[in-house]
This record gives structure tokens, C-alpha cells and sequence, in this order.
């Protein structure tokens, strides 16, 4: 149980297009979903919580224009990167709760951006 | 001072040895408390949870908490070269609303 999936697992594409990222609860209903960047051999860092049906809350730091974020359903959480830009590639983890924040997460498989 | 506290490593054990990982916290309130598994290349693995003080076993692993020394660790029994990994302690914790904050991690190396 608890499994969470996420598409497309990489990417390429060139600088200036924007790239949309998929998250999904496939066993369980998601009222918590969360997305992480990770560049290589550091930390993960918390981008935004979100929330279905709600605007998703940013850490600071994050531009939420850039790292657009929609929770439209209980299973799904997207992720746009728009105006892409090399240093935007990273390694983009999404993870989904069973409740806000407390309980236990459960991460995808993350997608590797690399922009050109 | 980070909220949440690991050794980076790495820390190098033999094979069928006792892996000892530690990781301590600064908000008292916290009530929840993990351990996820890092491959290389790879999103974290949920392999521990515990929310009461004292021990907590799963097979290999044992989690002990002490909230009174803000102190959780893992222990991996007879380790395997396919324990080696990054493992992240990560602790539910109050600021403005509960969040989920993660160590940095530590590399933990097997060797056969």
C-alpha cells in the first residue's frame, strides 16, 4: 500500500519551455502532497505544500510563479516549471500524506529536469 | 541551529555489524518521528516510524527515541553491503502549522 507515482521519471528540454510534472496517489486518497528538489549529493529541500482544493503554500525562497503547483484532485499533484532554465535542473521528488503533515510521507520515484 | 541534526558521514561498518545512526532535534513539541532510506539516484524509502519513547523494532531495525534528550537513532543489525545508503532522519515538528523536517542524512557504507 501507500504507493505514489510520478511522470515522466526524466526530462530534457530546452531552456525558456515550460515542463509539467505528475504525482499520484495510486492506493490512497492524498489530502497532503508535498514537492522536493534535490541537487546532487545534497539535502532534500521542501519547495510547497499542497493541499487538494486549496492554493499551495510555498517555502521561502520558492518563486510560486515559476513552480506552479495544482492539487485538483485527492490522488493528483502537478508540478510546472515554467521558463525553465539550466540551473533549474535538479532531481524534483513528490511526496503525498495521509493526513497535514503529521503522519508519515510517501515519496515517488522523482523526476530527473535536466534543461538545456 | 538546524532544526534537525546528522552526522553527513560516511560512517563505514563490516558486513554483519551493527550500523548505530543518530540524529537529534531542537523543537520539543514534536511528536513524530522517521527514518527514510536513500539510494543513490533514488527518492527516499520510508522504513521507520516511532512516536513513543523506547525502542521500536522492525526486523534489522530498531528506532529508539529519548524526546527528553531530543534524540532519535537507528539501529541496523547484521548489516548488509545492501544497507549502504544515505539515511534520513526527519522529525514532525510545529512552525506555524506541522511540517516535516529533514536531516541532511547520513552515508552509511557496508563493506563485505
Amino acid at each position: 500500500g501507500a504507493v505514489v507515482s510520478q511522470h515522466p521519471s526524466w526530462v530534457i528540454c530546452k531552456s525558456g519551455t515550460s515542463v509539467k510534472i505528475e504525482c499520484r496517489s495510486l492506493d490512497f486518497q492524498a489530502t497532503t502532497m508535498f514537492w522536493y528538489r534535490q541537487f546532487p549529493k545534497q539535502s532534500l529541500m521542501l519547495m510547497a505544500t499542497s493541499n487538494e482544493g486549496s492554493k499551495a503554500t510555498y517555502e521561502q525562497g520558492v518563486e510560486k510563479d515559476k513552480f506552479l503547483i495544482n492539487h485538483a484532485s485527492l490522488t493528483l499533484s502537478t508540478l510546472t516549471v515554467t521558463s525553465a532554465h539550466p540551473e533549474d535542473s535538479s532531481f524534483y521528488i513528490c511526496s503525498a500524506g495521509l493526513a497535514g503533515g503529521g503522519s508519515e510521507q510517501y515519496f515517488g520515484p522523482g523526476t530527473r529536469l535536466t534543461v538545456t | 541551529q538546524k532544526e534537525v541534526e546528522q552526522n553527513s558521514g560516511p560512517l563505514s561498518v563490516p558486513e554483519g555489524a551493527i550500523a548505530s545512526l543518530n540524529c537529534t532535534y531542537s523543537d520539543r513539541v514534536s511528536q513524530s518521528f522517521f527514518w527514510y532510506r536513500q539510494y543513490s539516484g533514488k527518492s527516499p524509502e520510508l522504513i521507520m516510524s516511532i512516536y513513543s519513547n523506547g525502542d521500536k523494532e522492525d526486523g534489522r531495525f530498531t528506532a529508539q527515541l529519548n524526546k527528553a534528550s531530543q534524540y532519535v537513532s537507528l539501529l541496523i543489525r547484521d548489516s548488509q553491503p545492501s544497507d549502504s545508503a544515505t539515511y534520513l532522519c526527519a522529525v514532525n515538528a510545529y512552525t506555524g502549522g506541522f511540517k516535516t523536517i529533514f536531516g541532511a542524512g547520513t552515508r552509511l557504507f557496508v563493506k563485505a
